[in-house]
């Protein structure tokens, strides 16, 4: 079992619809959670972190963590082509100091 | 305030020669990540270092890879012999200090290994 599972995709969405990207993980002990962008040849950009139970938005963000679950997601709410991207999830476990493990990503197409 | 800086970007090198990576931090981060991407793999940590210190180099293979975060100047990486597998985007990411949340990537070194 991978640490980190996501769909490589391609997830294809209409432009003003909502992308939900989604994210498991397999350490009960992770402590923090983060979605990178990545576009083709760059390197990972953060979008945002989150470390609580719950929702957590940042304008046309909201990530959402469930660790009973061991889930975690990412919304994109109003997604516009400029989001077509490799988003990936990174999970940082347990070790004192913030060692991320990738998932392998989740190919996002958003369509005019 | 600069970003995290990486040269080169590309790196084109004959089996059997060295390559040598190189990342400047951003101003006033002392903590270095190493990762590497393969083609259409997720990125995989390598090593964390700190000024004079390796913290943590459980993701490096065991030969012909090292690292190193001198006193003074940039982060290096090098790769001994290199073999056409070797050939990835290697990224460098810095953070201001420990248990903080965000690191901050430069924009990659693309090695192609002929």
């Amino acid at each position: 079992q991978k640490e980190v599972e996501q769909n490589s995709g391609p997830l294809s969405v209409p432009e003003g619809a909502i992308a939900s990207l989604n994210c498991t993980y397999s350490d009960r002990g992770s402590q923090s959670f983060f979605w990178y962008r990545q576009y083709s040849g760059k390197s990972p950009e953060l979008i945002m972190f989150i470390y609580s139970n719950g929702d957590k938005e940042d304008g046309r963000f909201t990530a959402q963590l469930n660790k009973a679950s061991q889930y975690v997601s990412l919304l994109i709410r109003d997604s516009q082509p400029s989001d077509s991207a490799t988003y990936l999830c990174a999970v940082a476990m347990n070790t004192g100091f913030q060692k991320l493990v990738f998932g392998t990503g989740t190919r996002l197409l958003v369509s005019p | 305030n600069a970003g995290v800086m990486q040269n080169p970007r590309h790196l084109v090198r004959r089996r059997g020669q060295e390559a040598r990576l190189r990342c400047s931090p951003m101003k006033g981060h002392s903590h270095v990540y190493w990762y590497r991407q393969l083609p259409e793999e997720g990125l995989k940590f390598m090593v964390y270092l700190q000024k004079e210190n390796i913290i943590d180099e459980s993701g490096m293979p065991k030969e012909r890879f090292s690292a190193e975060f001198p006193k003074e100047g940039p982060s290096i990486l090098r790769i001994q012999q290199v073999v056409r597998g070797d050939s990835a985007a290697y990224f460098c990411a810095s953070q201001p200090q420990r248990r903080t949340d965000t690191q901050y990537f430069g924009p990659g070194t693309r090695l192609t290994v002929l």
